[in-house]
This record gives structure tokens, sequence and C-alpha cells, in this order.
């Protein structure tokens, strides 16, 4: 059983492209949820969705950013025009059900530098 | 403002020697608290965790503390091993059920196995 997938491990783009995070959660897992690990400081809860709803966007910044987790395919974090302070990791975790953080798997991340 | 952080941002410790990871936090709101172990590119996993009416709690090789008096949490490893080296972060939140958007996660601290 395959754990939770993230791709690309590692984004680069300039100022102003747009960049987007692909999230496969584990087999079997319909919620999904995505973090932010800026360097040297702890994860941040951006967003939580499950199949093509969006049930918790509070962490999400109000502009520039969007997510998706739709029927058919991976959950989608998009980031427009980013900018040098979007540089951080981005984690996907899934589970079962909605109950609680200790029923979250992580995938490895995806590592986002903006030049 | 709430946080939670840690007292030592590295440590060192001898294969099988027992390791102790310290954590602060300053809400005495905060009921519920989970250790993560972070592998140098990979994403959080789970350990342990341990809620507010409990003063210890036991998992294989691992033990989790927690003194409410001096809002402190430490997470002691026994018989320290290399594949234990990792940065190790806590969290915290005000209810066990609660998946992720008001957790408040430390920073990290770097434990290095030397054999």
């Amino acid at each position: 059983n395959a754990g939770v997938m993230q791709n690309p491990r590692h984004l680069v783009r300039r100022r102003g492209q747009e960049a987007r995070l692909r999230c496969s959660p584990m087999k079997g897992h319909s919620h999904v949820y995505w973090y932010r690990q800026l360097p040297e400081e702890g994860l941040k809860f951006m967003v939580y969705l499950q199949k093509e709803n969006i049930i918790d966007e509070s962490g999400m910044p109000k502009e520039r950013f969007s997510a998706e987790f739709p029927k058919e395919g991976p959950s989608i974090l998009r980031i427009q025009q980013v900018v040098r302070g979007d540089s951080a990791a981005y984690f996907c975790a899934s589970s079962p059900t909605g109950g609680g953080a200790h029923e979250q798997y992580f995938g490895p991340g995806t590592r986002l530098t903006v030049t | 403002g709430e946080s939670v952080g840690l007292h030592l941002p590295t440590l060192s410790v001898q294969e099988g020697d027992n390791s102790i990871i310290n954590c602060a936090y300053s809400n005495s709101a905060s009921d519920y608290f989970i250790w993560y172990k972070q592998e140098s590119g990979k994403g959080p996993q789970f350990i342990i965790d341990i809620r507010s009416n409990m003063d210890k709690r036991q998992g294989q090789r691992v033990t989790v503390l927690l003194n409410k008096t001096v809002k402190h949490l430490s997470l002691q490893i026994a018989a320290t091993q290399p594949g234990d080296s990792a940065v190790y972060f806590c969290a915290e939140n005000h209810t066990p059920d609660n998946y992720g958007q008001n957790f408040v996660f430390g920073p990290g601290t770097r434990l290095s196995v030397l054999p």
C-alpha cells in the first residue's frame, strides 16, 4: 500500500510564475490536508479538503493560493504569481476520516524555491 | 501570543544512551499534545500523543511526560539507535479531535546519534 505521494519533490519557480503542487492520498483515504513549513519554523495548517469540497481553508493566504481535490485525480495546491516568501516545504497529509491529527499520514513534501 | 518552543535546537547522544527532548508551551488551555519525527527529506511521522489528563504515556522505546504545572513536555527515547536521528517536534492543541487547523507546531530539535 503506497503512502502519500507528492510531486514534484523539488520545484523552482521565478517570481511571478505559477506553482502547482500535487498530492495523491493513501489508498482508501478521502481526507487531505496541506501544511507549509518555512525554514527553521514549525508546520502551519493551510487547508483541509475532501473530494470536491473545501472543508476548512482558514490557514490559506487570502490571495494567490488555492486548493482543490477533484473527484478524480490528486489534490492540487496552486500558488499564483509566486514571491520569494513562498519558498518553503509544502506537506500534504491524508487520513481515512477527519477524526484527528493523530490519524494523518504525511507525504515527503514538495520543496518550493522561488528565485 | 501562543507559542510552542524547544529548549535545545540540537542534541547529540551516543548510540545506546537515552535521549530526552524537551518542549515548552505557553497556552495553559492546551489539552492535547503530539510528538512528531521528521527524517531528512521526509514528511513528519506521528510518534506518540498525550492528553492533559495524563502525565505520562509510554510507547515502544518512547515515553512522553507532561508537566502541566510548568507547561513542559518531554520525549524520552530509550536505547537510542542510529535510525532515531531526525528532527523531533511537538505540537499542541485544545482537543484531540481537532484535525490540525489550530495546532501550534514547534520548530524542532535535531537529534544526532553518534556511533
